[in-house]
């Protein structure tokens, strides 16, 4: 089972700023990566696929980069609607497809 | 417009069976594979099960936690998927999200979730 680990496990931010949330991989899963938001209350929304295409309808400020064992996700500016819990996904090594334990961004 | 709604979620005891339903609507269900994902109280996201579309062998496959007391299946019918729960325990307790799976290509075997449903809430108590 490959285990996915995100760092940090909170991220303060100001809006406006920028956010960047890492996820590693215990072994390599190539670009099948995916990046999910959750608000509070709500189901998760596919962010990013294939570690850098963002999904559809998704602005330009979410971008994704990385392939093998270490991603990254950044947002450019954080817009107030932004504050959530972010989840990695690897889909290379299924079953199980795995997550990693989520990274909350908050406000600062 | 993608629609998933899952229902059937409660409370029930240590033991006992639930079955969940994911009624789809705004793509064609049968072309697509599915898959289930829970987030207990308070955790983050574990997924459950999977189920591919007949036209790829319609096989399954499940999380270790559950397998052997949950089982996944579909009605492309009805465009509906099913999760039967049995043998609940009390670390099953969770919201239970229904998801549609699809992969980069045709003939692809990584499959992620694009597609989420609200979620049903199973609670297993005594």
């Amino acid at each position: 089972e490959i285990v996915m680990t995100q760092s940090p496990a909170t991220l303060s931010v100001s809006p406006g700023e920028r956010a960047t949330l890492s996820c590693r991989a215990s072994q390599s899963v190539s670009t099948n990566l995916a990046w999910y938001q959750q608000k509070a209350g709500q189901a998760p929304r596919l962010l990013i696929y294939g570690a850098s295409t963002r999904a559809t309808g998704i602005p330009a400020r979410f971008s994704g980069s990385g392939s093998g064992t270490e991603f990254t996700l950044t947002i450019s500016s954080l817009q107030s609607e932004d504050f959530a819990v972010y989840y990695c996904q690897q889909y290379n090594n299924w079953p199980p497809w795995t997550f990693g334990q989520g990274t909350k961004v908050e406000i600062k | 417009e993608v629609q998933l709604v899952e229902s059937g979620g409660g409370e029930v005891q240590p033991g006992r069976s639930l079955r969940l339903s994911c009624t789809t609507s705004g793509f064609t269900f049968a072309d697509h594979a599915m898959s289930w994902v829970r987030q207990a109280p308070g955790k983050g996201l574990e997924w459950v099960s999977f189920i591919r579309s007949k036209a790829y062998t319609g096989n399954t496959e499940y999380a270790a936690s559950v397998k052997g007391r949950f089982t996944i299946s579909r009605d492309d019918s009805k465009s509906i998927a099913y999760l039967q729960m049995n043998s609940l325990q009390t670390e099953d307790t969770a919201v239970y999200y229904c998801t549609r799976a699809v992969r980069l290509a045709a003939g692809g075997t990584r499959y992620y979730f694009d597609y989420w449903g609200q979620g049903t809430l199973v609670t297993v108590t005594s």
